[in-house]
């Protein structure tokens, strides 16, 4: 069975702190993406990578920095975690062929930011 | 450029017919997804369309394409309480990573 973890399903932090948001994939697939979901605005890109070390910034970036040193993992950054980023996460796998693009997700980490 | 849209909510009885509408506006989709979340899960792909079809079937869901009108739709028959989920409507462009999603229909049945 395919899957995307998160590292966590609940966060608390304050505002100020750097915040590390983890996502681990077992499918071997080469693209990984963060995007946070808010009521009424669905699903906003904030960063995807499509290989190891490569990056690239989504629609809302700003505020946030990503990672990926290893193929399976990919993670999010917050340097100095805002009120206005509080959101549900959700970290997505694909394996792109070129045509069909099945995304894979995780079961999302709601991050609140006092 | 890509933008979904579709409507915030829909109630539905218990047993009745939901359908749930989506439009686009990028004429180069090759393929559009529904995708169902439900309560303090993830996405999960429920069907997809390629671009060149008008209609697909899977058991009880039924997806219209009208690429005339960047007009997508789900019809789920026989709708039950597990159905009470978000769907959301997405698009896919050749040769392009990224999937562009519409806001999310949140549907909820009542008995």
């Amino acid at each position: 069975d395919v899957k995307v973890t998160q590292s966590s399903r609940y966060l608390v932090k304050r505002t100020g702190e750097k915040v590390f948001l983890e996502c681990v994939q077992d499918m071997d697939h080469e693209n990984m993406f963060w995007y946070r979901q808010d009521p009424g605005l669905g699903l906003r890109l904030i960063y995807f990578s499509y290989d190891v070390k490569m990056k690239e910034k989504g629609d809302i970036p700003e505020g946030y920095s990503v990672s990926r040193e290893k193929k399976e993992r990919f993670s999010l950054i917050l340097e100095s975690a805002s009120t206005n980023q509080t959101s549900m996460y959700l970290c997505a796998s694909s394996s792109f062929t070129g045509a069909y693009n099945e995304q894979f997700f995780g079961p999302g980490t709601r991050l609140t930011v006092l | 450029g890509e933008d979904v849209e579709q409507s915030l909510f829909l109630s539905v009885r218990e047993g009745d017919s939901s359908v749930i509408n989506c439009t686009y506006t990028d004429s180069s989709s090759t393929y559009l997804y529904w995708y169902k979340q439900e309560p303090g899960a993830g996405l999960q792909l429920l069907t997809y369309i390629f671009s060149n079809m008008d209609m697909k079937q899977d058991q009880r869901l039924t997806v219209l394409l009208n690429k005339k009108d960047k007009h997508l739709s789900l019809r789920i028959a026989d709708t039950q309480t597990g159905d009470s989920a978000i769907y959301f409507c997405a698009e896919s462009i050749r040769n392009d990573y990224k999937l562009s999603f519409g806001a999310g229909t949140t549907v909820t049945v009542r008995a």
